[in-house]
Protein backbone atom coordinates (compact mmCIF):
# COMPACT_ATOMS: atom_id res chain seq x y z
CA UNK A 1 0.00 0.00 0.00
CA UNK A 2 1.34 3.46 -1.04
CA UNK A 3 2.44 5.59 1.95
CA UNK A 4 4.32 8.69 2.51
CA UNK A 5 7.77 8.64 3.73
CA UNK A 6 9.60 11.65 5.46
CA UNK A 7 13.65 11.79 6.48
CA UNK A 8 15.42 12.01 8.75
CA UNK A 9 13.29 10.17 11.34
CA UNK A 10 14.99 12.52 13.98
CA UNK A 11 17.40 15.70 13.70
CA UNK A 12 19.08 17.42 15.86
CA UNK A 13 20.47 20.70 15.53
CA UNK A 14 21.28 23.81 17.37
CA UNK A 15 19.58 27.11 17.61
CA UNK A 16 20.19 29.19 14.27
CA UNK A 17 21.32 26.57 12.30
CA UNK A 18 19.47 25.34 8.77
CA UNK A 19 17.31 22.44 8.51
CA UNK A 20 15.63 20.82 5.67
CA UNK A 21 13.19 17.84 6.49
CA UNK A 22 12.36 15.69 3.03
CA UNK A 23 9.20 13.87 2.59
CA UNK A 24 8.29 11.67 -0.76
CA UNK A 25 4.41 12.23 -0.64
CA UNK A 26 1.88 9.36 -2.23
CA UNK A 27 2.98 9.15 -6.01
CA UNK A 28 0.03 9.96 -7.41
CA UNK A 29 -1.10 12.73 -5.35
CA UNK A 30 -1.23 16.64 -6.10
CA UNK A 31 -2.17 18.22 -2.61
CA UNK A 32 0.98 18.19 -0.30
CA UNK A 33 1.22 19.84 3.23
CA UNK A 34 3.19 20.57 6.15
CA UNK A 35 1.87 20.04 9.86
CA UNK A 36 3.48 20.33 13.23
CA UNK A 37 2.86 18.76 16.50
CA UNK A 38 4.48 19.92 19.79
CA UNK A 39 5.05 17.17 22.22
CA UNK A 40 1.82 16.95 23.93
CA UNK A 41 -0.20 19.19 22.01
CA UNK A 42 -2.53 18.97 18.94
CA UNK A 43 -1.43 18.50 15.52
CA UNK A 44 -0.73 22.18 13.78
CA UNK A 45 -1.02 23.21 9.96
CA UNK A 46 1.82 24.92 8.61
CA UNK A 47 1.34 25.29 4.55
CA UNK A 48 -0.20 23.51 1.69
CA UNK A 49 0.65 23.60 -1.77
CA UNK A 50 -0.79 22.56 -4.92
CA UNK A 51 0.90 22.99 -8.73
CA UNK A 52 3.98 24.08 -7.85
CA UNK A 53 2.93 26.82 -5.78
CA UNK A 54 2.16 27.52 -1.95
CA UNK A 55 -1.70 27.41 -1.62
CA UNK A 56 -2.60 28.80 2.21
CA UNK A 57 -0.01 28.98 4.97
CA UNK A 58 -0.57 29.60 8.71
CA UNK A 59 1.14 32.23 10.93
CA UNK A 60 3.36 29.77 12.13
CA UNK A 61 5.28 30.00 8.67
CA UNK A 62 6.86 32.83 8.66
CA UNK A 63 10.07 33.70 6.59
CA UNK A 64 12.02 31.54 8.29
CA UNK A 65 10.21 28.79 6.23
CA UNK A 66 9.89 27.74 2.86
CA UNK A 67 8.82 24.75 1.15
CA UNK A 68 9.79 23.37 -2.69
CA UNK A 69 9.25 20.86 -4.58
CA UNK A 70 12.96 19.55 -6.33
CA UNK A 71 11.73 17.14 -8.40
CA UNK A 72 8.91 14.72 -9.44
CA UNK A 73 8.75 12.75 -5.93
CA UNK A 74 10.53 14.82 -3.27
CA UNK A 75 8.30 17.92 -1.15
CA UNK A 76 10.90 19.86 1.72
CA UNK A 77 10.44 21.90 4.31
CA UNK A 78 13.41 24.25 5.37
CA UNK A 79 13.76 26.26 8.66
CA UNK A 80 16.44 28.86 7.62
CA UNK A 81 17.35 29.38 11.38
CA UNK A 82 15.91 27.37 14.01
CA UNK A 83 14.88 28.33 17.25
CA UNK A 84 14.26 26.80 20.54
CA UNK A 85 10.75 26.60 19.77
CA UNK A 86 10.88 25.06 16.20
CA UNK A 87 11.33 21.68 18.68
CA UNK A 88 8.21 19.59 17.50
CA UNK A 89 7.09 16.68 15.19
CA UNK A 90 6.97 17.84 11.52
CA UNK A 91 4.10 15.41 9.40
CA UNK A 92 3.87 15.81 5.69
CA UNK A 93 0.94 14.82 4.32
CA UNK A 94 -0.64 14.11 0.72
CA UNK A 95 -3.75 14.23 -0.92
CA UNK A 96 -5.02 12.94 -4.02
CA UNK A 97 -7.76 15.76 -4.39
CA UNK A 98 -10.59 16.90 -2.68
CA UNK A 99 -10.37 14.24 -0.23
CA UNK A 100 -8.47 12.57 2.25
CA UNK A 101 -4.99 13.81 3.77
CA UNK A 102 -2.49 10.64 4.58
CA UNK A 103 0.30 11.68 7.08
CA UNK A 104 3.84 10.26 6.79
CA UNK A 105 5.81 8.65 10.17
CA UNK A 106 6.96 12.58 11.33
CA UNK A 107 10.49 13.92 11.83
CA UNK A 108 11.45 14.97 15.49
CA UNK A 109 12.75 18.49 15.35
CA UNK A 110 15.29 19.30 18.63
CA UNK A 111 16.86 22.59 18.70
CA UNK A 112 19.36 22.96 21.41
CA UNK B 1 -9.07 30.94 14.81
CA UNK B 2 -11.34 28.25 14.10
CA UNK B 3 -11.04 25.87 17.27
CA UNK B 4 -12.24 22.37 17.32
CA UNK B 5 -12.74 20.93 20.63
CA UNK B 6 -12.70 17.29 21.79
CA UNK B 7 -14.37 15.40 24.64
CA UNK B 8 -13.62 13.75 26.54
CA UNK B 9 -10.25 14.51 27.06
CA UNK B 10 -9.02 11.39 28.39
CA UNK B 11 -10.88 7.98 28.78
CA UNK B 12 -9.89 4.37 31.06
CA UNK B 13 -12.30 1.80 29.61
CA UNK B 14 -12.60 -1.64 30.06
CA UNK B 15 -11.51 -4.16 27.52
CA UNK B 16 -14.78 -5.01 25.70
CA UNK B 17 -16.62 -1.99 26.25
CA UNK B 18 -18.25 0.48 23.87
CA UNK B 19 -16.72 3.78 23.37
CA UNK B 20 -18.28 7.36 22.28
CA UNK B 21 -16.10 10.56 21.61
CA UNK B 22 -16.81 13.96 20.02
CA UNK B 23 -15.87 16.79 18.02
CA UNK B 24 -17.61 19.95 18.40
CA UNK B 25 -16.77 23.49 16.13
CA UNK B 26 -18.22 27.49 16.29
CA UNK B 27 -17.16 26.71 12.19
CA UNK B 28 -18.84 24.85 9.65
CA UNK B 29 -16.71 22.27 7.86
CA UNK B 30 -17.19 20.25 4.58
CA UNK B 31 -15.92 17.48 5.54
CA UNK B 32 -14.60 15.82 9.08
CA UNK B 33 -11.89 12.98 8.84
CA UNK B 34 -10.92 10.76 11.83
CA UNK B 35 -7.57 10.30 12.47
CA UNK B 36 -5.48 7.88 15.20
CA UNK B 37 -1.82 8.33 16.08
CA UNK B 38 0.42 6.16 18.21
CA UNK B 39 2.94 7.56 20.58
CA UNK B 40 5.98 9.00 17.88
CA UNK B 41 4.04 8.11 14.50
CA UNK B 42 2.05 10.01 12.65
CA UNK B 43 -1.86 10.07 12.00
CA UNK B 44 -3.51 7.53 10.47
CA UNK B 45 -6.87 8.28 8.85
CA UNK B 46 -9.97 6.00 10.45
CA UNK B 47 -12.88 7.53 8.53
CA UNK B 48 -13.30 10.53 5.94
CA UNK B 49 -17.37 12.14 6.32
CA UNK B 50 -18.15 13.90 3.33
CA UNK B 51 -21.63 14.81 4.06
CA UNK B 52 -24.08 16.46 6.52
CA UNK B 53 -25.68 13.68 8.19
CA UNK B 54 -23.46 10.70 6.92
CA UNK B 55 -23.06 7.87 9.20
CA UNK B 56 -20.38 5.68 8.17
CA UNK B 57 -18.36 2.95 9.39
CA UNK B 58 -14.76 1.34 9.41
CA UNK B 59 -14.73 -2.24 11.17
CA UNK B 60 -16.00 -1.63 15.02
CA UNK B 61 -15.84 2.23 13.93
CA UNK B 62 -18.64 4.05 13.14
CA UNK B 63 -18.25 7.93 12.94
CA UNK B 64 -21.34 10.64 12.25
CA UNK B 65 -21.27 13.98 10.17
CA UNK B 66 -23.24 16.02 11.87
CA UNK B 67 -26.34 17.72 10.13
CA UNK B 68 -25.26 21.16 11.86
CA UNK B 69 -21.83 20.58 10.21
CA UNK B 70 -20.58 21.65 13.23
CA UNK B 71 -19.73 18.32 14.96
CA UNK B 72 -18.91 15.05 14.61
CA UNK B 73 -18.75 11.77 16.56
CA UNK B 74 -17.01 8.55 16.46
CA UNK B 75 -17.83 5.22 17.94
CA UNK B 76 -15.60 2.29 18.81
CA UNK B 77 -17.46 -1.15 19.48
CA UNK B 78 -16.34 -3.96 21.58
CA UNK B 79 -12.92 -2.10 22.34
CA UNK B 80 -9.48 -3.75 22.61
CA UNK B 81 -5.92 -3.12 23.90
CA UNK B 82 -5.03 -1.78 20.25
CA UNK B 83 -7.11 0.49 20.08
CA UNK B 84 -5.15 2.48 22.47
CA UNK B 85 -4.26 6.25 21.50
CA UNK B 86 -4.94 9.41 20.97
CA UNK B 87 -8.11 9.94 18.35
CA UNK B 88 -8.25 13.27 16.81
CA UNK B 89 -11.24 15.05 14.75
CA UNK B 90 -9.91 16.99 11.71
CA UNK B 91 -12.15 19.22 9.81
CA UNK B 92 -11.93 20.88 6.36
CA UNK B 93 -12.99 24.04 4.35
CA UNK B 94 -13.05 22.84 0.76
CA UNK B 95 -11.64 25.88 -0.93
CA UNK B 96 -11.88 24.57 -5.27
CA UNK B 97 -7.93 24.10 -6.98
CA UNK B 98 -6.61 25.27 -3.58
CA UNK B 99 -4.89 22.38 -1.30
CA UNK B 100 -7.18 22.90 1.53
CA UNK B 101 -5.67 22.44 5.28
CA UNK B 102 -7.26 20.31 8.14
CA UNK B 103 -7.86 21.77 11.38
CA UNK B 104 -7.30 19.76 14.38
CA UNK B 105 -8.97 18.70 17.16
CA UNK B 106 -7.81 18.89 21.10
CA UNK B 107 -7.95 15.09 20.98
CA UNK B 108 -8.97 12.20 22.92
CA UNK B 109 -6.36 9.77 24.67
CA UNK B 110 -8.00 6.12 25.01
CA UNK B 111 -6.34 3.91 27.10
CA UNK B 112 -7.95 0.51 27.71
CA UNK B 113 -7.58 -2.02 30.64
CA UNK B 114 -7.62 -5.81 30.50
Amino acid sequence: EPEVTQTPSHQVTQMGQEVILRCVPISNHLYFYWYRQILGQKVEFLVSFYNNEISEKSEIFDDQFSVERPDGSNFTLKIRSTKLEDSAMYFCASSGGMDEQFFGPGTRLTVL
Amino acid sequence: GQQLNQSPQSMFIQEGEDVSMNCTSSSIFNTWLWYKQDPGEGPVLLIALYKAGELTSNGRLTAQFGITRKDSFLNISASIPSDVGIYFCAGRRINTGTASKLTFGTGTRLQVTL
